[in-house]
């Protein structure tokens, strides 16, 4: 049983235009969205979050939208950079037991080119 | 650079054996997560130390085990070692009440 998944594998997208990774959970209990990039050979560099209070966060070229009548987030990197060609994977947590386990999704490999 | 750090970098063994992996957490963070990452699971959270004890469990198999020792760096224990035990391993630390967890550059496991 998923309860996150990104559909998309791959993303191929021009430098300077706008990529969107988008991701859906199934769990209504989740409460905080998290995207990680991640480069081959490294851990997961966390990116940006955004609380289940909210519908938006932005930090510089970096906004994550969340709907949750959807169960649905995504990331929006504007513009896109070459640098930021690596794999992208969107976790949730929930509160249980006083812990907070990531959850992840599959990821979607993200190529800019130049 | 999190500030997450993970020992061995690489480790290579034999089925049926028993490995240690090493992590120290950012310092002042007092959670620290272990994940497994494999080619056909993907990223998948094991185990959860908080302060020295053990607070949160997932799919982590009864050949694994872990412990987080008073000056907080935590020890991930994998015995009788399968080929399906092959994957990445990554620590994860976090400040108690934050949603962000800072990863470690992982220990790539393979059983031959």
């Amino acid at each position: 049983d998923q309860q996150v998944k990104q559909n998309s594998p791959s993303l191929s997208v021009q430098e300077g235009r706008i990529s969107i990774l988008n991701c859906d959970y199934t769990n209504s209990m989740f409460d905080y969205f998290l995207w990680y990039k991640k480069y081959p050979a490294e851990g997961p560099t966390f990116l940006i979050s955004i609380s289940s209070i909210k519908d938006k966060n932005e930090d510089g070229r970096f906004t994550v939208f969340l709907n949750k009548s959807a169960k649905h987030l995504s990331l929006h990197i504007v513009p896109s950079q070459p640098g930021d060609s690596a794999v992208y994977f969107c976790a949730a947590s929930f509160f249980r037991n006083a812990g907070n386990m990531l959850t992840f999704g599959g990821g979607t490999r993200l190529m800019v080119k130049p | 650079d999190s500030g997450v750090t993970q020992t061995p970098k690489h480790l290579i063994t034999a089925t049926g054996q028993r490995v240690t992996l090493r992590c120290s957490p950012r310092s002042g963070d007092l959670s620290v997560y272990w994940y497994q990452q494999s080619l056909d699971q993907g990223l998948q959270f094991l185990i959860q130390y908080y302060n020295g004890e053990e607070r949160a469990k997932g799919n982590i198999l009864e050949r694994f085990s872990a412990q987080q020792f008073p000056d907080l760096h935590s020890e991930l224990n994998l015995s009788s070692l399968e080929l399906g035990d092959s994957a990445l391993y990554f620590c994860a630390s976090s400040v108690e009440g934050s949603g962000e967890q800072y990863f470690g550059p992982g220990t790539r496991l393979t059983v031959t």
